[in-house]
């Protein structure tokens, strides 16, 4: 079974500062993983995805993602974190085999603030 | 090219009552996805549609149950509402083709039972 746990249910970080946020997954086989926001009191929005391409995966808004296998993480960053970045996040999980898009295994979500 | 839309956005339910959710997918998607976020959680896999026809379940009770149209608009019908059902409720249309691998999400609908 495919499962996703991220590290920190809260994350605070200065304007400027480097935004990491972490994301580990177990899979019994090479899976999709995506990253997800969402501000308040809307739906989720596509950041990043890796497919089996490049392990380094680029997004929208300045965040990148690095698939390590060895490590079975997929951790989210940002090099420098604007006021307009605090949201949830969400690390997902798919199975490529019987992924059609959509059954996706969601972490638990990360709130991010970003202090002035 | 419409996104995913997601009717009503609110509703307040009573417990033991019926409720319908509606999603109209985006244009060119024939997959439809429904997930349910818990105030705090992360969205939970509730089911999905493929033409027509379910595909794939997540750990939902039978009186979760849904439906997909020909023109790939889905409702998501949950009987017996129980206080637990008050969250976010998600729609999120895909299209299956070899290598898709991306799901475009709603709004949501915010159903709470009281």
């Amino acid at each position: 079974a495919q499962s996703v746990t991220q590290l920190g249910s809260h994350v605070s970080v200065s304007e400027g500062a480097l935004v990491l946020l972490r994301c580990n997954y177990s899979s019994s086989v090479p899976p999709y993983l995506f990253w997800y926001v969402q501000y308040p009191n809307q739906g989720l929005q596509l950041l990043l995805k890796y497919t089996s391409a490049a392990t380094l995966v680029k997004g929208i808004n300045g965040f990148e993602a690095e698939f390590k296998k060895s490590e079975t993480s997929f951790h989210l960053t940002k090099p420098s974190a604007h006021m307009s970045d605090a949201a949830e996040y969400f690390c997902a999980v798919s199975d490529p085999i019987y992924n059609q898009g959509g059954k996706l295994i969601f972490g638990q979500g990360t709130e991010l603030s970003v202090k002035p | 090219e419409t996104g995913v839309t997601q009717s009503p956005t609110h509703l307040i339910k009573t417990r033991g009552q019926q409720v319908t959710l509606r999603c109209s997918s985006q244009s060119g998607h024939n997959t439809v996805s429904w997930y349910q976020q818990a105030l705090g959680q992360g969205p939970q896999f509730i089911f999905q549609y493929y033409r027509e026809e379910e595909n794939g379940r997540g750990n939902f009770p039978p009186r979760f149950s849904g439906l997909q149209f020909p023109n790939y608009s889905s409702e998501l019908n949950v009987n017996a509402l129980e206080l637990d059902d008050s969250a976010l409720y998600l729609c999120a249309s895909s299209r299956a083709d070899s290598g898709n691998t991306e799901a475009f999400f709603g709004q949501g609908t915010r159903l709470t039972v009281v």
